[in-house]
Protein backbone atom coordinates (compact mmCIF):
# COMPACT_ATOMS: atom_id res chain seq x y z
CA UNK A 1 0.00 0.00 0.00
CA UNK A 2 0.62 3.75 -0.09
CA UNK A 3 3.39 5.29 2.29
CA UNK A 4 2.82 8.58 4.06
CA UNK A 5 6.63 10.10 5.62
CA UNK A 6 6.41 13.17 7.54
CA UNK A 7 9.63 14.48 8.57
CA UNK A 8 10.85 15.71 10.80
CA UNK A 9 9.15 13.57 13.33
CA UNK A 10 9.58 16.43 16.08
CA UNK A 11 10.30 19.91 15.89
CA UNK A 12 11.30 22.55 18.97
CA UNK A 13 11.05 26.50 17.77
CA UNK A 14 11.03 29.94 19.71
CA UNK A 15 8.61 32.03 19.18
CA UNK A 16 8.15 34.13 15.98
CA UNK A 17 10.55 31.23 14.12
CA UNK A 18 9.84 30.24 10.87
CA UNK A 19 9.53 26.30 9.75
CA UNK A 20 8.90 23.98 7.34
CA UNK A 21 6.78 20.39 7.44
CA UNK A 22 6.99 18.02 4.87
CA UNK A 23 5.44 14.79 3.91
CA UNK A 24 6.45 12.36 1.23
CA UNK A 25 3.67 9.64 -0.77
CA UNK A 26 4.86 7.11 -2.59
CA UNK A 27 1.98 6.66 -5.16
CA UNK A 28 -0.26 8.71 -6.86
CA UNK A 29 -3.41 10.44 -4.57
CA UNK A 30 -6.77 12.02 -5.40
CA UNK A 31 -6.47 13.73 -2.18
CA UNK A 32 -4.21 15.57 0.05
CA UNK A 33 -4.77 17.52 3.08
CA UNK A 34 -2.59 19.01 6.10
CA UNK A 35 -4.35 19.08 9.71
CA UNK A 36 -3.18 20.61 13.06
CA UNK A 37 -4.26 18.28 15.89
CA UNK A 38 -4.73 20.26 19.58
CA UNK A 39 -3.90 19.35 22.79
CA UNK A 40 -7.51 17.84 23.43
CA UNK A 41 -7.29 15.67 20.29
CA UNK A 42 -9.19 17.53 17.77
CA UNK A 43 -8.28 17.60 13.99
CA UNK A 44 -8.19 20.94 12.51
CA UNK A 45 -8.52 20.91 8.81
CA UNK A 46 -5.60 23.43 7.29
CA UNK A 47 -5.51 22.60 3.56
CA UNK A 48 -7.49 20.71 1.08
CA UNK A 49 -4.58 20.42 -1.12
CA UNK A 50 -4.19 17.79 -4.29
CA UNK A 51 -1.91 20.06 -6.22
CA UNK A 52 -0.91 23.47 -6.40
CA UNK A 53 -0.38 26.06 -3.64
CA UNK A 54 -2.16 27.39 -0.95
CA UNK A 55 -1.67 30.41 1.73
CA UNK A 56 -4.14 31.13 5.05
CA UNK A 57 -2.25 34.10 7.20
CA UNK A 58 0.68 32.72 8.40
CA UNK A 59 0.33 29.42 6.99
CA UNK A 60 0.74 28.33 2.97
CA UNK A 61 1.39 24.89 1.36
CA UNK A 62 2.45 23.50 -1.51
CA UNK A 63 2.06 20.04 -3.24
CA UNK A 64 3.67 19.14 -5.76
CA UNK A 65 1.90 15.64 -6.99
CA UNK A 66 4.18 14.67 -10.07
CA UNK A 67 7.26 14.47 -7.35
CA UNK A 68 4.64 13.33 -4.94
CA UNK A 69 5.60 15.69 -1.69
CA UNK A 70 3.88 18.42 -0.27
CA UNK A 71 5.07 21.00 1.87
CA UNK A 72 3.95 23.10 5.24
CA UNK A 73 5.29 26.32 6.12
CA UNK A 74 4.38 27.76 8.79
CA UNK A 75 5.85 31.72 9.20
CA UNK A 76 6.18 33.64 12.40
CA UNK A 77 5.28 30.91 15.09
CA UNK A 78 3.07 31.04 18.03
CA UNK A 79 2.87 29.04 20.95
CA UNK A 80 -0.64 28.09 20.27
CA UNK A 81 0.63 26.65 16.96
CA UNK A 82 2.51 23.70 18.95
CA UNK A 83 0.79 20.55 18.67
CA UNK A 84 1.10 17.74 16.20
CA UNK A 85 0.47 18.11 12.29
CA UNK A 86 -0.36 15.46 10.32
CA UNK A 87 -0.47 14.92 6.49
CA UNK A 88 -3.38 12.60 5.08
CA UNK A 89 -3.77 11.34 1.33
CA UNK A 90 -6.60 9.34 -0.29
CA UNK A 91 -4.54 7.09 -2.64
CA UNK A 92 -5.97 6.44 -6.64
CA UNK A 93 -8.85 4.00 -6.46
CA UNK A 94 -9.23 4.28 -2.56
CA UNK A 95 -11.51 5.79 -0.33
CA UNK A 96 -9.76 6.38 3.04
CA UNK A 97 -7.62 8.60 4.10
CA UNK A 98 -4.22 7.43 5.12
CA UNK A 99 -2.58 9.66 7.57
CA UNK A 100 1.21 9.68 8.15
CA UNK A 101 2.89 9.53 11.57
CA UNK A 102 2.92 13.67 12.20
CA UNK A 103 5.51 15.99 12.86
CA UNK A 104 5.26 17.54 16.64
CA UNK A 105 5.99 20.91 16.95
CA UNK A 106 6.72 22.53 20.18
CA UNK A 107 6.52 26.43 20.08
CA UNK A 108 8.20 27.55 23.15
CA UNK A 109 8.09 31.59 24.17
CA UNK B 1 -22.61 26.11 10.62
CA UNK B 2 -22.27 23.75 13.22
CA UNK B 3 -19.70 21.44 12.81
CA UNK B 4 -19.54 17.44 13.51
CA UNK B 5 -20.25 16.25 16.96
CA UNK B 6 -19.18 13.39 18.61
CA UNK B 7 -20.49 11.76 21.78
CA UNK B 8 -19.73 10.73 24.46
CA UNK B 9 -16.81 12.56 24.45
CA UNK B 10 -15.29 10.42 27.47
CA UNK B 11 -15.97 6.30 28.57
CA UNK B 12 -14.29 3.98 30.59
CA UNK B 13 -15.29 0.47 30.17
CA UNK B 14 -14.32 -2.75 31.20
CA UNK B 15 -13.29 -5.70 29.17
CA UNK B 16 -15.84 -7.89 27.83
CA UNK B 17 -18.41 -4.80 27.62
CA UNK B 18 -19.50 -3.40 24.54
CA UNK B 19 -19.91 0.57 23.50
CA UNK B 20 -21.67 2.38 21.09
CA UNK B 21 -20.40 5.63 19.68
CA UNK B 22 -22.18 8.23 18.04
CA UNK B 23 -21.58 11.17 15.48
CA UNK B 24 -23.54 13.74 14.06
CA UNK B 25 -22.08 15.06 10.52
CA UNK B 26 -22.49 18.80 9.35
CA UNK B 27 -25.30 19.12 7.60
CA UNK B 28 -25.42 18.45 4.65
CA UNK B 29 -22.81 16.09 4.08
CA UNK B 30 -23.60 12.57 3.44
CA UNK B 31 -20.13 10.83 4.02
CA UNK B 32 -19.20 9.53 7.49
CA UNK B 33 -15.86 7.94 8.09
CA UNK B 34 -14.34 6.66 11.40
CA UNK B 35 -10.50 6.76 12.49
CA UNK B 36 -9.30 4.90 15.39
CA UNK B 37 -5.85 7.00 16.47
CA UNK B 38 -3.57 5.17 19.26
CA UNK B 39 0.07 6.04 20.21
CA UNK B 40 1.46 2.61 18.40
CA UNK B 41 -0.68 2.75 15.44
CA UNK B 42 -1.28 6.17 14.81
CA UNK B 43 -4.64 7.51 13.04
CA UNK B 44 -5.94 4.25 11.28
CA UNK B 45 -8.98 4.14 9.12
CA UNK B 46 -11.74 1.65 9.96
CA UNK B 47 -15.20 2.65 7.92
CA UNK B 48 -16.81 4.91 5.76
CA UNK B 49 -20.36 5.23 5.03
CA UNK B 50 -22.95 6.65 2.67
CA UNK B 51 -26.52 6.54 2.05
CA UNK B 52 -27.34 4.50 4.75
CA UNK B 53 -24.50 1.76 3.49
CA UNK B 54 -20.56 1.10 3.97
CA UNK B 55 -18.77 2.06 1.22
CA UNK B 56 -15.32 1.38 2.81
CA UNK B 57 -13.61 -0.90 5.22
CA UNK B 58 -10.44 -0.67 6.71
CA UNK B 59 -8.38 -4.18 8.28
CA UNK B 60 -10.20 -4.44 12.08
CA UNK B 61 -11.99 -7.50 13.48
CA UNK B 62 -15.35 -7.72 12.56
CA UNK B 63 -15.88 -6.80 16.70
CA UNK B 64 -15.75 -3.42 14.96
CA UNK B 65 -19.21 -2.28 13.22
CA UNK B 66 -20.93 1.03 12.29
CA UNK B 67 -24.10 1.84 10.69
CA UNK B 68 -25.57 5.49 9.62
CA UNK B 69 -29.43 6.61 9.35
CA UNK B 70 -31.48 8.36 6.82
CA UNK B 71 -30.43 11.72 8.59
CA UNK B 72 -26.77 10.54 8.11
CA UNK B 73 -25.98 10.32 11.50
CA UNK B 74 -23.16 7.11 12.11
CA UNK B 75 -22.53 5.41 15.33
CA UNK B 76 -20.03 2.54 15.74
CA UNK B 77 -20.17 -0.23 17.74
CA UNK B 78 -17.67 -2.27 19.56
CA UNK B 79 -18.15 -5.51 20.90
CA UNK B 80 -16.31 -7.79 23.72
CA UNK B 81 -14.17 -5.13 24.61
CA UNK B 82 -10.24 -5.73 24.63
CA UNK B 83 -7.29 -3.43 26.14
CA UNK B 84 -5.94 -2.60 23.02
CA UNK B 85 -9.09 -0.61 21.90
CA UNK B 86 -8.28 1.57 24.69
CA UNK B 87 -8.32 4.71 21.66
CA UNK B 88 -9.25 7.96 20.59
CA UNK B 89 -12.31 7.10 18.04
CA UNK B 90 -12.67 10.25 15.36
CA UNK B 91 -15.47 10.69 12.84
CA UNK B 92 -15.19 12.61 10.10
CA UNK B 93 -17.45 14.08 7.45
CA UNK B 94 -17.30 14.93 3.81
CA UNK B 95 -19.64 16.31 1.34
CA UNK B 96 -20.09 13.07 -1.05
CA UNK B 97 -16.67 11.05 -1.69
CA UNK B 98 -13.72 10.68 1.03
CA UNK B 99 -11.93 12.61 -1.86
CA UNK B 100 -13.67 15.98 -0.66
CA UNK B 101 -12.16 18.17 2.28
CA UNK B 102 -12.69 15.92 5.50
CA UNK B 103 -13.68 17.26 8.49
CA UNK B 104 -13.31 15.87 11.90
CA UNK B 105 -15.06 15.91 15.27
CA UNK B 106 -13.50 16.53 18.73
CA UNK B 107 -13.39 12.43 19.18
CA UNK B 108 -14.26 9.95 21.96
CA UNK B 109 -11.51 8.79 24.27
CA UNK B 110 -12.41 5.58 25.47
CA UNK B 111 -10.38 3.97 27.89
CA UNK B 112 -11.03 0.18 28.51
CA UNK B 113 -10.16 -1.29 32.24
Amino acid sequence: GIQVEQSPPDLILQEGANSTLRCNFSDSVNNLQWFHQNPWGQLINLFYIPSGTKQNGRLSATTVATERYSLLYISSSQTTDSGVYFCAVVPGGYNKLIFGAGTRLAVHP
Amino acid sequence: KAGVTQTPRYLIKTRGQQVTLSCSPISGHRSVSWYQQTPGQGLQFLFEYFSETQRNKGNFPGRFSGRQFSNSRSEMNVSTLELGDSALYLCASSLVQVTDTQYFGPGTRLTVL
